[in-house]
C-alpha cells in the first residue's frame, strides 16, 4: 500500500495566521482527500483533490478558508487560513487504494492548536 | 443516504477480556466495509476490511464478518491487551467510492 508522509505533525498557531499542511505520497495517485477530525469526533471530509483541476469541497467548507493545491500526482497541500480557535483539530490527508475498493491509506495527521 | 452506526464508548475492559464493538450500516447495494484504528496521538490505520457478504476480515487478532442479513460488521477480539487501547472507527465505501464514517468507539484496556 501507499506510504504517506504528512507534515507538520503538530503546530501551535496564533489566531488570524495561516498554516500549510503538506502530504507526499510514495506513488502516483489520482485522488487525494483531506479530512478534519475535531476533538473527540469522527472524520469529516473537507475536499477531494485531483491533479490538474480545482478541488471539490464538501458542504460547509470553502476554498477561501481551505485552499488546496495538487501540483502533481504525488503531492498536495491544504492551507488553513485566517485561523480561529475553532479550527483546532487534527487534519489528515488520505489516498485511495485500488480505486477505493480496498480502502484508503491515511497520513499520520497534523494536530493543530490555535491560540 | 448511507450511514454507519457504532456503539458508543468508551468501552472499558480488563486485559484478556473478550471484545465486541458493534457496527451496523445503512446503504444501497453491498458496500465494502472497513475497520480503522487510531492509536493515541497517531493517524488512522486500516485494521481490516471485507468487500462482500459473508467475507471475514482479520488482522492482529481482530475479526469482523460482513453480515448482509443484519447489515452488520461487528469487530471482535478474543483476548485484548493494553496495547489495543485506541479509538476504532467503522466505515463503509459508498457508491461514489467515498468513505462514510461511524462516530468512533474509544476502547480502554486496563491491566
Amino acid at each position: 500500500s501507499a506510504v504517506i508522509s504528512q507534515k507538520p505533525s503538530r503546530d501551535i498557531c496564533q489566531r488570524g495566521t495561516s498554516l500549510t499542511i503538506q502530504c507526499q505520497v510514495d506513488s502516483q495517485v489520482t485522488m487525494m482527500f483531506w479530512y478534519r477530525q475535531q476533538p473527540g469526533q469522527s472524520l469529516t471530509l473537507i475536499a477531494t483533490a485531483n491533479q490538474g483541476s480545482e478541488a471539490t469541497y464538501e458542504s460547509g467548507f470553502v476554498i477561501d478558508k481551505f485552499p488546496i493545491s495538487r501540483p502533481n500526482l504525488t503531492f498536495s497541500t491544504l492551507t488553513v487560513s485566517n485561523m480561529s480557535p475553532e479550527d483546532s483539530s487534527i487534519y489528515l490527508c488520505s489516498v485511495e487504494e485500488d480505486e477505493g475498493i480496498y480502502g484508503y491509506t491515511f497520513g499520520s495527521g497534523t494536530r493543530l492548536t490555535v491560540v | 443516504g448511507d450511514s454507519v452506526t457504532q456503539m458508543e464508548g468508551p468501552v472499558t475492559l480488563s486485559e484478556e477480556a473478550f471484545l465486541t464493538i458493534n457496527c451496523t450500516y445503512t446503504a444501497t447495494g453491498y458496500p465494502s466495509l472497513f475497520w480503522y484504528v487510531q492509536y493515541p496521538g497517531e493517524g488512522l490505520q486500516l485494521l481490516l476490511k471485507a468487500t462482500k457478504a459473508d467475507d471475514k476480515g482479520s488482522n492482529k487478532g481482530f475479526e469482523a464478518t460482513y453480515r448482509k442479513e443484519t447489515t452488520s460488521f461487528h469487530l471482535e477480539k478474543g483476548s485484548v491487551q493494553v496495547s489495543d487501547s485506541a479509538v476504532y472507527f467503522c466505515a463503509l465505501m459508498d457508491s461514489n467510492y467515498q468513505l462514510i464514517w461511524g462516530a468512533g468507539t474509544k476502547l480502554i484496556i486496563k491491566p
